[in-house]
């Protein structure tokens, strides 16, 4: 089955300093992964695709399939960036259900 | 023009009571979810319906009933509200097609039972 695992549930960095939200994943197959943004009493926001290998925001996460991990990285925070963010994962052959991982909230202290 | 819109934003109701909660997306989209966030914030699916018809359903109280009059609207029914079910539900549509592009997710509504 699969599983999203972030193992940091509060993150506490101060503005400036790099920031990095951990993301390992459990499935056999060759899976989306998606980076999601909650700012606070918001919704849910796509914030990055592995598949598109885009920076957003100053963000970027690589897949790496050896480890299981999808790691988000920004080499400076800023104090707008604090918000809940979710990696999530779709099975290739699942029809289009989407798990998502427990959460982690960042906090860019000023 | 919200893509993806739900109402209410906000509901409380004393346990035992029905209610419902309604969500519209007008992005053409052929996939509907319900998500549960709880306390927590943790992240759940609830159903998914994909043109009308439910792909999705996973382990939920049988007082949780979703249903799909079309395509752009897949509305949620609760029965015999319990204090448990206090949490927000999101309301996300996709369409399968393009589904690397990922959800796109409506503003919420935050249920409070007491």
């Amino acid at each position: 089955a699969q599983r999203v695992t972030q193992p940091e549930k509060l993150l506490s960095v101060f503005k400036g300093a790099p920031v990095e939200l951990k993301c390992n994943y459990s499935y056999s197959g060759s899976p989306e992964l998606f980076w999601y943004v909650q700012y606070s009493r918001q919704r849910l926001q796509l914030l990055l695709r592995h598949i598109s290998r885009e920076s957003i925001k100053g963000f970027t996460a690589d897949l790496n399939k050896g480890e299981t991990s999808f790691h988000l990285k920004k080499p400076f925070a800023q104090e707008e960036d604090s918000a809940m963010y979710y990696c999530a994962l779709k099975a290739e052959t699942s029809y289009d259900k989407v798990i998502f991982g427990p959460g982690t909230s960042l906090s860019v202290i000023p | 023009d919200t893509a993806v819109s739900q109402t209410p934003k906000y509901l409380v109701t004393q346990m035992g009571n029905d209610k419902s909660i309604k969500c519209e997306q007008n992005l053409g989209h052929d996939t509907m979810y319900w998500y549960k966030q709880d306390s927590k914030k943790f992240l759940k699916i609830m159903f998914s319906y994909n043109n009308k018809e439910l792909i999705i359903n996973e382990t939920v109280p049988n007082r949780f009933s979703p249903k799909s009059p079309d395509k752009a609207h897949l509305n949620l029914h609760i029965n015999s509200l319990e204090l448990g079910d206090s949490a927000v539900y999101f309301c996300a549509s996709s369409t399968p097609s393009r589904a690397s592009y990922g959800y796109t997710f409506g503003s919420g509504t935050r249920l409070t039972v007491v």
